[in-house]
């Protein structure tokens, strides 16, 4: 079975661009999530979608991140424009019930 | 009131000795615990879930769930090096499929 697929694994950019990542979820996975992990914290959950639907965005800074999961499979999140503070990693899971979720790799973001 | 906590600090253990890390969560309808390991650079790695009052141990790891104090410790046995990592509490409240971590701690296993 494939595991959680994200792409980049790694970005560097400057403050105000624009960046994208992708995530693509373990076939069959309803559920899809987006983490921040900033250096020495917890993952922060930003954004939760079921099948197309956005369940929980309630911590996603609407203002600059937005995301999206077409058809119910692949996600993207995008934050424009970047700042400092977005320096982190994000991470993508999957799941199927209450009880499991699966980590794709994470990308790591640097903003300069 | 965050929904999970790891207040201890960064923990030093001899190898071959006894690590424990404790958690507590807030909503005490939660049903679900998770330890997460989380190596540098690396994403979190499940190595334990307990859904019930007690102990559960796998090999040289027990967790211990304590739902009327909203406790959760995990127990690493004989410490290796190998066990230097981030450890994540996670909890799955109620009203959610979702997971909430704590904030982690740091194990270092000195050999």
């Amino acid at each position: 079975e494939a595991g959680v697929a994200q792409s980049p694994r790694y970005k560097i950019i400057e403050k105000r661009q624009s960046v994208a990542f992708w995530c693509n979820p373990i076939s069959g996975h309803a559920t899809l999530y987006w983490y921040q992990q900033i250096l020495g914290q917890g993952p922060k959950l930003l954004i939760q979608f079921q099948n197309n639907g956005v369940v929980d965005d309630s911590q996603l800074p609407k203002d600059r991140f937005s995301a999206e999961r077409l058809k119910g499979v692949d996600s993207t999140l995008k934050i424009q424009p970047a700042k400092l503070e977005d320096s982190a990693v994000y991470l993508c899971a999957s799941s199927f019930d209450r009880n499991h979720w699966y980590f794709g790799p994470g990308t790591r973001l640097l903003v300069l | 009131q965050k929904e999970v906590e790891q207040n201890s600090g960064p923990l030093s253990v001899p190898e071959g000795a006894i690590a424990s890390l404790n958690c507590t969560y807030s909503d005490r309808g939660s049903q679900s615990f998770f330890w997460y390991r989380q190596y540098s650079g690396k994403s979190p790695e499940l190595i334990m879930s307990i859904y019930s009052n007690g102990d559960k141990e796998d090999g040289r790891f027990t967790a211990q769930l304590n739902k009327a104090s909203q406790y959760v410790s995990l127990l690493i046995r004989d410490s290796q090096p190998s066990d230097s990592a981030t450890y994540l509490c996670a909890v799955n409240p109620p009203a959610y499929n979702r997971l909430a971590f704590g904030k982690g701690n740091q194990v270092v296993v000195i050999p």
